[in-house]
């Protein structure tokens, strides 16, 4: 099947720094990329649609200054994290899909730890 | 609008004991309905999925049926392993490539 991979698997950071997190499909063109963050509980909640060439669109509830999204080409997405706080600290992943059959593909995911 | 209820965990089994996580779904039209895996520290993985009514999604001795009737799509496997343990995440998709999770269930297997 096809490949998501994000980076870093693992990232510590402090408070009010900006941490950036790359999710890129490594086999097929993905014009659009979904980010998400998983909370204890495991609850998955859809942050926002990255798409290739425009502006994301973000859910409900979810600060777009704060998680800064750019889908600048068809095989990469990154989800930066600005002025992180302690509440950031989470479970965040991506996914992607090549268009057929409606599957989803997701990266491994990136813990975020703010200290 | 569109909406997948899983049951609630945890669930906790013994070895070789059968798996029902049942999942229904709302939705306006004819979505595909997906079974996702996560195991300890991963992302998600796709485990099976079926795209029209009464069609079967099958993969690694894990079953689901696609119910339109009782708008369903419960998850079974008739002899769980250890290595099975993970959360198990029901999910639909419809047109317009947006897709909707439920909230997982936690599976531990225990020897």
């Amino acid at each position: 099947g096809a490949v998501v991979s994000q980076h870093p698997s693992r990232v510590i950071c402090k408070s009010g720094t900006s941490v950036k997190i790359e999710c890129r499909s490594l086999d097929f063109q993905a014009t659009t990329m979904f980010w998400y963050r998983q909370f204890p509980k495991q609850s998955l909640m859809l942050m926002a649609t990255s798409n290739e060439g425009s502006k994301a669109t973000y859910e409900q509830g979810v600060e777009k200054d704060k998680f800064l999204i750019n889908h600048a080409s068809l095989t990469l997405s990154t989800l930066t994290v600005t002025s992180a706080h302690p509440e950031d600290s989470s479970f965040y992943i991506c996914s992607a899909s090549p268009g057929t059959a409606g599957e989803l593909f997701f990266g491994e995911g990136s813990r975020l730890t703010v200290l | 609008g569109n909406s997948v209820t899983q049951m609630e965990g945890p669930v906790t089994l013994s070895e070789e004991a059968f798996l029902t996580i049942n999942c229904t779904y709302t939705a306006t039209g004819y979505p595909s309905l997906f079974w996702y895996v996560q195991y300890p520290g991963e992302g998600l993985q796709l485990l099976l999925k079926a795209t029209k009514a009464d069609d079967k999604g099958s993969n690694k001795g894990f079953e689901a049926t696609y119910r339109k009737e009782t708008t369903s799509f419960h998850l079974e496997k008739g002899s769980v392993q250890v290595s099975d343990s993970a959360v198990y995440f029901c999910a639909l998709h419809h047109t317009g490539n947006q897709f909707y999770f439920g909230t997982g269930t936690s599976l531990t297997v225990i020897p």
